[in-house]
């Protein structure tokens, strides 16, 4: 089956600083890859998704990249601000019919 | 609109006691999800119904986990003889199909405490 790795697990950066969050998965057959926010008492909520034959895709401060060479997505947040401050969970899927294998979160934390 | 309701919010229990958590999915979505979310981990993929098809179960930890969906719409999820590593936040999501790319949207999730 598919293992998702994420790193780091906790992050602290100034706000108006940059964030980047690491995933990597093992199964090649994987094509959509989302990224979602959990804020504290709440349940993860989707902030952007990328699928396989798409390398990059921004939304305002977010972007997502993709490399299915190497096997890895990157979320970066650029311009952080303190409600950025959450945990962040990648997940990957093989699509229609398929589960989401989710990464152990990344707790960021902006510093005001 | 309504989006995914969850109850209780908070469940404590002693060891075991049998627990049931419940779904109310998004009205129309015909895929709901269970997962567990234990203290600093991802999330754990319990069960997943899709319209009147067999449940995947494929994630369910031990037969003292179960689930049902009536009616296409409601969830419960049952924990028999609760043991304290059962202790975490399930958390139930739902979506339109389980179609490439369509979004997930979860509950706040039930926090289970098992004394």
């Amino acid at each position: 089956g598919e293992n998702v790795e994420q790193h780091p697990s906790t992050l602290s950066v100034q706000e108006g600083d940059s964030a980047v969050i690491k995933c990597t998965y093992s199964d090649s057959a994987s094509n959509y890859f989302p990224w979602y926010k959990q804020e504290l008492g709440k349940g993860p909520q989707l902030i952007i998704d990328i699928r396989s034959n798409v390398g990059e895709k921004k939304d305002q401060r977010i972007a997502v990249t993709l490399n299915k060479t190497a096997k890895h997505f990157s979320l970066h947040i650029t311009e952080t601000q303190p409600e950025d401050s959450a945990v962040y969970f990648c997940a990957a899927s093989r699509g229609t019919g398929n589960q989401f294998y989710f990464g152990t979160g990344t707790s960021l934390t902006v510093i005001p | 609109g309504a989006g995914v309701s969850q109850s209780p919010s908070n469940k404590v229990t002693e060891k075991g006691k049998d627990v049931e958590l419940r779904c109310d999915p998004i009205s129309g979505h015909t895929a709901l999800y269970w997962y567990r979310q234990s203290l600093g981990q991802g999330l754990e993929f319990l069960i997943y119904f899709q319209g009147n098809s067999a449940p995947d179960k494929s994630g369910l930890p031990s037969d003292r986990f179960s689930a049902e969906r009536t009616g296409g719409s409601v969830s419960t999820l049952t924990i028999q003889r609760t043991q304290q590593e059962d202790s975490a936040v399930y958390l139930c999501a739902s979506s339109k199909d389980r179609g490439r790319g369509n979004e997930q949207f979860f509950g706040p999730g039930t926090r289970l405490t098992v004394l």
